[in-house]
């Protein structure tokens, strides 16, 4: 099982539409966790942490949910822009960050 | 905020020889840094963690003898990649922590291709 899953999608969104990504981790002893954003051939970029108690940043929302080992991150009112590839990011021990293999999302006209 | 610069961002190289990636922290002191390596469609790829002033720690997989790192100092780490064949062409990026934050501050990446 890897230790961060994501749906690669892609999801095909129309601008306006709301989606909504899902992770899940296999490490419960993981301690932060992140969405980052990455569009073609660039590094990722840190969108938002994710937290218990939720966290909302303009159209994003990031929710953690450590009993079931879930994380989420929904985008309302979806822009052309946000067409990248999210992804899903844990750190555990060692301070590593372990990547998902991130989730497509293409806003369309 | 923090600012990771790492160059080159591209490169060509010929079979058989060595490129060498940098990675700065501009404007943090980074004790430690770590290399990625992403190819199509993939994930991200831990390769090593660079810790300055002593042996990098490699994944599992990662030959060490081939990707070497150095981390010399508290603001540069390289990666060299020793006899480059085609199948090392990936991207690689390098990121960084500032202090004890768990945020991680990435560089520009390297397309590397080898030829």
């Amino acid at each position: 099982r890897k230790e961060v899953e994501q749906d690669p999608g892609p999801f095909n969104v129309p601008e306006g539409a709301t989606v909504a990504f899902n992770c899940t981790y296999s490490n419960s002893a993981s301690q932060s966790f992140f969405w980052y954003r990455q569009d073609c051939r660039k590094e990722p970029k840190l969108l938002m942490s994710v937290y218990s108690s939720g966290n909302e940043d303009g159209r994003f929302t990031a929710q953690l949910n450590r009993a079931s080992q879930y994380i989420s991150l929904l985008i309302r009112d979806s822009k052309l822009s946000d067409s990248a590839t999210y992804l899903c990011v844990v750190t555990g021990g060692g301070n590593k960050l372990t990547f998902g293999t991130g989730t497509q999302l293409k806003v369309e006209l | 905020g923090a600012v990771v610069s790492q160059h080159p961002s591209r490169v060509i190289c010929k079979s058989g020889t060595s490129v060498k990636i940098e990675c700065r922290s501009l404007d943090f002191q980074a004790t430690t840094m770590f290399w990625y390596r992403q190819f199509p469609k993939q994930s991200l790829m831990l390769m090593a963690t660079s810790n300055e002033g002593s042996k990098a720690t490699y994944e599992q997989g990662v030959e060490k003898d081939k990707f070497l790192i150095n981390h010399a100092s508290l603001t540069l780490s390289t990666l060299t990649v020793t006899s480059a064949h085609p199948e090392d062409s990936s991207f690689y990026i390098c990121s960084a922590r500032d202090g004890y934050s768990p945020r991680a501050f990435f560089g520009q990446g390297t397309r590397l291709t080898v030829v």
